[in-house]
């Protein structure tokens, strides 16, 4: 199964941009880079896919390695509820295992 | 839409004692899952389903046993509980193999 490396934590201003790192250097032609959020206490939550493009939606942007052998998502103005642990995961087309790594703790300071 | 439910929220079992989490989405999703969050640590993948008569292993099934007879179920047996199985249990649903997960709200278990 392919894996993704995160830095462990980082750390942020308010309303300034976030970029937040994933390296997936063993991945495969088929497989989805997901990203889920998980604020404190509750269930991890989706916040952004893509396969090979950049990808925009109203939580974040994405932007995939031109190798696709990297990621990183994109939170233009961090606000204080962006405050989580961010999940860089890889997701088979065809099914199978979803295996989430220790995720990148965001910290957001006012 | 309901989305993904899990009961019950909280659970206190004594060693040795044997329960079932249940889990059900009402979005007609194919692959379901249950991961496991110790406290401060990752999420980590107990079971998983692709469609109903259809389950596999994940990272760390051992001492515990899923079933899914239909789309919409998918519970997760406990058979003789650990202390080391304390912990918050996720279940999780996706429609097709590769789409997006949904994940429940979660039941937080404690084994005495």
């Amino acid at each position: 199964d392919a894996k993704t490396t995160q830095p462990n934590s980082m750390e942020s201003n308010e309303e300034e941009p976030v970029h937040l790192p994933c390296n997936h250097s063993t991945i495969s032609g088929t497989d989805y880079i997901h990203w889920y959020r998980q604020l404190p206490s509750q269930g991890p939550e989706y916040v952004i896919h893509g396969l090979t493009s950049n990808v925009n939606n109203r939580m974040a942007s994405l932007a995939i390695a031109e190798d696709r052998k990297s990621s990183t998502l994109i939170l233009h103005r961090a606000t204080l509820r962006d405050a989580a642990v961010y999940y860089c995961i890889l997701r088979q087309y065809r099914g199978g295992k979803l295996i989430f790594g220790q995720g990148t703790e965001l910290s957001v300071k006012p | 839409n309901a989305g993904v439910t899990q009961t019950p929220k909280f659970q206190v079992l004594k060693t040795g004692q044997s329960m079932t989490l249940q889990c059900a989405q009402d979005m007609n999703h194919e692959y379901m899952s249950w991961y496991r969050q110790d406290p401060g640590m990752g999420l980590r993948l107990i079971h998983y389903s692709v469609g109903a008569g259809i389950t596999d292993q994940g990272e760390v099934p051992n001492g515990y046993n899923v079933s899914r007879s239909t789309t919409e179920d998918f519970p997760l047996r406990l058979l003789s509980a650990a202390p080391s199985q304390t912990s918050v249990y996720f279940c999780a649903s996706s429609f097709g193999q590769g789409g997006i997960l949904y994940f429940g709200p979660g039941t937080r278990l404690t084994v005495t």
